[in-house]
């Protein structure tokens, strides 16, 4: 699998936008991207994944750029509940494959 | 959606006793189940992989006399830590797939282990 680089740490401010950056610079042609998030003493929550496509749910957006080396999840409007640790994950899709493989992930933390 | 309950959410045991923890996947058949081991502010380490009716394959470290884990239903699995010793206060987390993969990785709600 593909390694991830994430920043430690980021801080947002209660209802804007908060960008959580992922650099995945060797990601192969069939591996997808995958955020997971972990709030504080809860096993991890799946977001959103995508392969080369933008894509949205009902949680986040999630931008890939063109060349697919790294990628941006968006959460629209964040809230004192999305503080979080938040993993990005490259991998082959989860219908093949074996485990997840969890790197340093993001913690977010959404200000009042 | 896929829902993987997990039991109990926190214990405190002596050290030197057995502590097992259930995991069970409420509308789905978890073929494939992970367990996965966190301490503080650190991320989530794979301990072992188990599918449902074999034995489990443990990371390199894991000591599998000690993380017994079974699997023998398609809905349930168990990780018992025997002769538990503080340094195995940990949280741990199951995580469970179907065979497709058509629910993901669908992961309980952890398990936080104390042992004093």
């Amino acid at each position: 699998d593909a390694k991830t680089t994430q920043p430690p740490s980021m801080d947002c401010a209660e209802g804007r936008a908060a960008n959580l950056p992922c650099n995945h610079s060797t990601i192969s042609g069939n591996e997808y991207v995958y955020w997971y998030r972990q709030i504080h003493s809860q096993g991890p929550q799946y977001i959103i994944h995508g392969l080369k496509n933008n894509e949205t749910n009902e949680m986040a957006s999630l931008i890939i750029t063109e060349d697919r080396k790294s990628s941006t999840l968006i959460l629209p409007h964040a809230t004192l509940r999305d503080t979080a640790v938040y993993y990005c994950i490259v991998r082959v899709g989860l219908n093949a494959g074996n485990m997840l493989t969890f790197g340093g992930g993001t913690r977010l933390m959404v200000k009042p | 959606g896929a829902v993987v309950s997990q039991h109990p959410s926190w214990v405190i045991c002596k050290s030197g006793t057995s502590v097992k923890i259930e995991c069970r996947s409420l509308d789905f058949q978890a073929t494939t189940m992970f367990w996965y081991r966190q301490f503080p502010k650190q991320s989530l380490m794979l301990m072992a992989t188990s599918n449902e009716g074999s034995k489990a394959t443990y990371e390199q470290g894991v000591e599998k006399d000690k993380f017994l884990i079974n699997h023998a239903s398609l809905t349930l699995s168990t990780l018992t830590v025997t002769s538990a010793h503080p340094e195995d206060s940990s949280f741990y987390i199951c995580s469970a797939r179907d065979q497709a993969g058509n629910y993901g990785y669908t992961f309980g709600s952890g398990t936080r282990l104390t042992v004093v």
